[in-house]
């Protein structure tokens, strides 16, 4: 069976360029988060959805980032007018329920480069 | 917020030996989750514990949760080169809509030399 997958996995980008990154959960899974992994660093939490309903932003560190899972299946996170500081792992997670105690399956995330 | 604090931070050690984890949580633990990554790549489920004073074990890997469930270590029982990754732990916690995030560690990275 397919796991979590993320594409691209590399993408470098001007500074002020908008960069649009996509998760393909495992089928039927209802929790779906993204993470930001800086250098070095462990992952830190973005946003949350619950099927379409993004429950939790409160990691999306500025109106730049904006998430969607329109049909509760695939998510895109968007960041517009990319900084530097936006370099980092994008790492997106699924778990079968909202249920506490379920495993997050995580992709290989997408590598951002910001220039 | 909680905060995790994982020693050491970077391990060098010879294929075979034994070697252990710590992952230090600011506040109680509710869930701690350990997860291996290698570079580029996604992270790896290794282990969940809930509950205080329990222990899992998978092939030569051991991870305990202290019966005050705010310190969790990890234990590699003869070390392999396939073990070497960078070693996170998460705590579990909770969203504004009720399920679960994870707060992850800064990592450790771990090196095994053949």
């Amino acid at each position: 069976g397919a796991g979590v997958s993320q594409s691209p996995r590399y993408k470098v980008a001007k500074r002020g360029q908008d960069v649009a990154l996509r998760c393909d959960p495992i089928s039927g899974h209802v929790s779906l988060f993204w993470y930001q992994q800086a250098l070095g660093q462990g992952p830190e939490f973005l946003t949350y959805f619950q099927n379409e309903a993004q429950l939790d932003k409160s990691g999306l560190p500025s109106d730049r980032f904006f998430a969607e899972r329109p049909e509760g299946s695939v998510s895109t996170l968007k960041i517009q007018r990319t900084q530097q500081e936006d370099s980092a792992v994008y790492l997106c997670a699924s778990s079968s329920t909202s249920a506490r105690g379920n495993e997050q399956y995580f992709g290989p995330g997408t590598r951002l480069t910001v220039t | 917020s909680q905060e995790l604090e994982q020693s050491p931070q970077s391990l060098i050690v010879q294929e075979g030996k034994n070697l252990t984890i710590n992952c230090t949580s600011s506040k109680t633990l509710y869930g701690l989750y350990w997860y291996k990554q290698k570079y580029g790549e996604g992270l790896i489920f290794l282990m969940m514990l809930q509950k205080g004073g329990e222990e899992k074990s998978h092939e030569k890997i051991t991870a305990k949760l202290d019966e005050k469930k705010q310190q969790s270590s990890l234990h590699i029982t003869a070390s392999q080169p396939s073990h070497a990754g960078i070693y996170l732990c998460g705590a579990v916690d909770v969203t504004q809509g009720g399920s679960e995030k994870l707060v992850f560690g800064k990592g450790m990275k771990l090196t095994v030399n053949p």
